[in-house]
């Protein structure tokens, strides 16, 4: 694929349940960045993959969030017990990062709704 | 922390007139500073960017400018359109060129 691509588009899970959401960078970017976006908000930022370093997680809200990025493509945002203040779209991007900074090209985005 | 802040949050000009969206930042040492556009429910797209040893670039009806000594950098749209209407997030790289820290947005509207 040519884009950054995340699944699903679109994700209803009741309160309480947890939630997997996955990313599909682009092919060769090292740089791997998960945004959540709140309605009408603006980019909060949650963690940061580069390539084999351990990842900046300091962004994340609380300990029921966690990520992971295997073999340094394919990246999981898992979301415990989820609770309705986790509703929001959450945006993956990535970058092919040559060190001195580079574009990010977003997703589309996976609209969490908690109910 | 690393901290980008961004000004006005909400924006509104007639058709025609010049936009200007002003970021501060935190990270003395921060090298790249990219803006993107947000159109209503699609992603943030790149529009133009600026790197630290530059002062000024311009594309088209879009222009970027840095003061690294104040590490303030602002966005200008001259003859705005309708199809401006968007929200619009600076950026800052922290140190080491690679995280990328967003400001809060501003939303842009352009009255025809």
């Amino acid at each position: 694929g040519a884009g950054v691509s995340q699944s699903p588009s679109n994700k209803v899970t009741e309160k309480g349940k947890d939630v997997e959401l996955r990313c599909d960078p682009i092919s060769g970017h090292t740089a791997l960045y998960w945004y959540r976006q709140s309605l009408g908000q603006g980019l909060e930022f949650l963690i940061y993959f580069q390539g084999n370093s351990a990842p900046d997680k300091s962004g994340l809200p609380s300990d029921r969030f966690s990520a992971e990025r295997t073999g340094g493509s394919v990246s999981t945002l898992t979301i415990q017990r989820t609770q309705q203040e986790d509703s929001a779209v959450y945006l993956c991007a990535s970058s092919p990062n040559s060190g001195s900074g580079t574009e990010a090209f977003f997703g589309q985005g996976t609209r969490l709704t908690v109910v | 922390g690393e901290n980008v802040e961004q000004h006005p949050s909400t924006l509104s000009v007639q058709e025609g007139d010049s936009a200007v969206i002003k970021c501060t930042y935190s990270d003395s040492a921060s090298n790249y500073f990219p803006w993107y556009k947000q159109e209503l429910g699609k992603r943030p797209q790149l529009i133009i960017d600026i790197r630290s040893n530059v002062g000024e670039k311009k594309d088209q009806r879009i222009a970027v400018t840095l003061n690294k000594t104040a590490k303030h950098f602002s966005l200008h749209i001259t003859e705005t359109q309708p199809e401006d209407s968007a929200v619009y997030f600076c950026a800052a790289t922290t140190s080491g060129g690679f995280k990328t820290i967003f400001g809060a947005g501003t939303r842009l509207f352009v009255k025809a």
